[in-house]
């Protein structure tokens, strides 16, 4: 089975700037997850769709959104980019929310000018 | 807030020797535990759990403990061996979200 691959692995922005990221889970995978891990801070959880519905959402401003696509698929936003918003962003798949074991991609370094 | 606390950034250990990884969490509603390996560039894979309902478990060099009462989870991985060189995370989950620690950076030095 092939894993999980996010689209771009590297993007540059500058301030003000939007963004787009992309997240393909694993076949029959239909939970998918996005996290930001800057240093120091770990992974912080941005927010979760299964069945093409957000069923959890971290603490992070309005600026970050998401969505999924009825194969899954998944995409995340983050509209007037920020110099804080570099970090690397990592999408993660799962069977079910229920799942106790998460499948992560390697992730989409932003870099933020 | 930080849920699920790494309070050691980095550590180095001689090869053959046990690296001992500690995390501390703070929720008592966690039900299951893991520890992820990153490599630069690459995201954290899985590399062990255990449920709440046990206090112990292995798998080859690795050897994940668990003490709900002091709410402190430690890994261990006897004898350490220089591909394990890597950033490693703990996470907790509740049955509805994973929590990660902030890593450690462990070296093991040849």
């Amino acid at each position: 089975k092939a894993g999980v691959t996010q689209t771009p692995r590297y993007l540059i922005k500058t301030r003000g700037q939007q963004v787009t990221l992309s997240c393909s889970p694993i076949s029959g995978h239909r939970s998918v997850s996005w996290y930001q891990q800057t240093p120091g801070q770990g992974l912080q959880f941005l927010f979760e769709y299964f069945s093409e519905t957000q069923r959890n959402k971290g603490n992070f401003p309005g600026r970050f959104s998401g969505r999924q696509f009825s194969n899954s698929r998944s995409e995340m936003n983050v509209s007037t980019l920020e110099l804080g918003d570099s970090a690397l962003y990592l999408c993660a798949s799962s069977l079910d929310p229920r799942s106790d074991t998460q499948y992560f991609g390697p992730g989409t370094r932003l870099t933020v000018l | 807030d930080q849920q699920v606390k790494q309070n050691s950034p980095s550590l180095s250990v001689q090869e053959g020797r046990i690296s001992i990884l500690n995390c501390d969490y703070t929720n008592s509603m966690f039900d299951y535990f893991l520890w992820y390996k990153k490599y630069p560039a690459e995201g954290p894979t899985f590399l062990i759990s255990i449920s709440s309902i046990k206090d112990k478990n292995e798998d080859g060099r690795f050897t994940v403990f668990l003490n709900k009462s002091a709410k402190h989870l430690s890994l261990h991985i006897v004898p350490s061996q220089p591909g394990d060189s890597a950033v490693y995370f703990c996470a907790a989950y509740t049955g509805n979200q994973f929590y990660f620690g902030t890593g450690t950076s462990l070296t093991v030095i040849p």
